[in-house]
């Protein structure tokens, strides 16, 4: 049971554009979201996280935004830089527990 | 401030081995998590330690086994190494009663 879906294996976006990655939930009792990125041969790192009492997150050029009834959140990346290209997880938690990760997005940012 | 920080970053065992993986938390975090990455999946979710116990438990079976030492380093056991354990092991850590996981570099571990 996939709870965290992330639809997209894929997505190419030209250099200074906006970049925009989904991810749909099933499980209405997580309460915490994160994104993160991830490197070839190196651990995920923490982008950013939203609380499921909000319904947008910035910082800096990522900015997440939580639709709790339609069980979706966004990325957007802007402008999008050569150094975005990486897999991008989303991830939910319910609590202090654990994360529950999607299968991860290849984004390639095309100079 | 080190990050988390795991060892061996890469490891070759062979079927019905054993292999020991360890893990340093981040400065001041108190829990510890870990994770198992298969190729082309995301990272799912295999136990946390907290206060030394095992606070939670993936969907993973008794071969896989932890330890969380009284400096907040832990350790991943598995016993009797299939083919199928072929991953990347992941460390995460946080601080006291907060969300936010942060995650070391990973072990490579290969079974032949």
């Amino acid at each position: 049971d996939q709870q965290v879906k992330q639809n997209s294996p894929s997505l190419s976006v030209q250099e200074g554009r906006i970049s925009i990655l989904n991810c749909d939930y099933t499980n209405s009792m997580f309460d915490y979201f994160l994104w993160y990125k991830k490197y070839p041969a190196e651990g995920p790192t923490f982008l950013i996280s939203i609380s499921s009492i909000k319904d947008k997150n910035e910082d800096g050029r990522f900015t997440v935004f939580l639709n709790k009834s339609a069980k979706h959140l966004s990325l957007h990346i802007v402008p999008s830089q050569p150094g975005d290209s990486a897999v991008y997880f989303c991830a939910a938690q319910f609590g202090n527990e654990k994360l529950t990760f999607g299968t991860g997005t290849r984004l390639t940012i095309i100079p | 401030d080190a990050g988390v920080t795991q060892s061996p970053t890469h490891l070759i065992k062979t079927r019905g081995q054993q292999v020991t993986l360890r893990c340093s938390p981040k400065s001041g975090h108190d829990t510890v998590s870990w994770y198992q990455q298969a190729l082309g999946q995301g990272p799912q979710f295999i136990f946390q330690y907290y206060e030394e116990e095992e606070r939670q438990r993936g969907n993973f079976p008794d071969r896989f086994s932890g330890h969380q030492f009284p400096n907040y380093s832990s350790e991943l056991n598995v016993n009797a190494l299939l083919l199928g354990d072929s991953a990347l092991y992941l460390c995460a850590s946080s601080l006291p009663a907060t969300d936010t996981q942060y995650f070391g570099p990973g072990t490579r571990l290969t079974v032949l």
